[in-house]
């Protein structure tokens, strides 16, 4: 059951562009909606996150939208760079559960 | 402050091989967690650990995979006998809580033959 849609599945952007990444969840209950990135041979690390209670969170070159009635949310990198070429994968958890639901990723390439 | 600490970082055995991981988690992190990364797809959820208690094992092929967490610290995945279609990057990850974010090892990849 895929509870967590991700697209595009691969992405490239030329460097100093905007890299937007999408995800749709289904279950109405999902309370917290983190995004994380992973570089070849590394575990995934947690980049940004959001709650449902704002509509947009922002940490530097990254920002979350968030809509809650249309059940989707998205990462926007702005200015992109090179070493932001990594997976990206989104996610989403309910109070209490204390497990992530990943999306399927998406590879974003920044050409320089 | 150490990280989460897997071992093997890689594995190669031939189907039917039983093989095991190990994770150290990070130190005061009780809820654990084992995730399986296939080539392409996102981690999907194996087994949670709550302390040494099991809180979600729904995904888990317990035919052939088990799991366990000594003392509510070190745990190891065993998979026992594998097959070809388990050729994945085992996580291990640790919490205090979601909201902090997991903090994932570097995984185990394992290769089946």
């Amino acid at each position: 059951q895929q509870q967590v849609k991700q697209s595009p599945q691969s992405l490239i952007v030329q460097k100093g562009g905007i890299s937007i990444i999408n995800c749709a969840y289904e279950n109405t209950a999902f309370d917290y909606f983190p995004w994380y990135q992973q570089f070849p041979g590394k575990g995934p690390a947690l980049l940004i996150a959001i709650r449902p209670d704002v509509s947009e969170k922002k940490e530097g070159r990254f920002t979350i939208s968030f809509n809650k009635s249309a059940k989707q949310f998205s990462l926007h990198i702005m200015d992109s760079q090179p070493g932001d070429s990594a997976t990206y994968f989104c996610a989403a958890s309910r109070s209490g559960a204390q497990k992530l639901v990943f999306g399927q990723g998406t590879r974003l390439t920044i050409n320089p | 402050e150490a990280g989460v600490a897997q071992s093997p970082r890689y594995k190669i055995i031939e189907k039917r091989q039983s093989v095991a991981f190990w994770c150290n988690p990070i130190s005061g992190h009780a809820t654990l967690y084992w995730y399986q990364q296939i080539l392409g797809q996102g981690p999907k959820l194996l087994i949670q650990f709550q302390n040494n208690g099991v809180v979600d094992d729904s995904q888990l092929p317990k035919d052939r995979f088990s799991a366990e967490r000594l003392k509510g610290v070190d745990s190891t995945l065993k998979i026992q006998p594998a097959k070809l279609e388990d050729s994945a990057v085992y996580l291990c990850a640790s919490s205090l809580t979601v909201v902090y974010g997991y903090t994932f090892g570097s995984g185990t990849r394992l290769t089946v033959v």
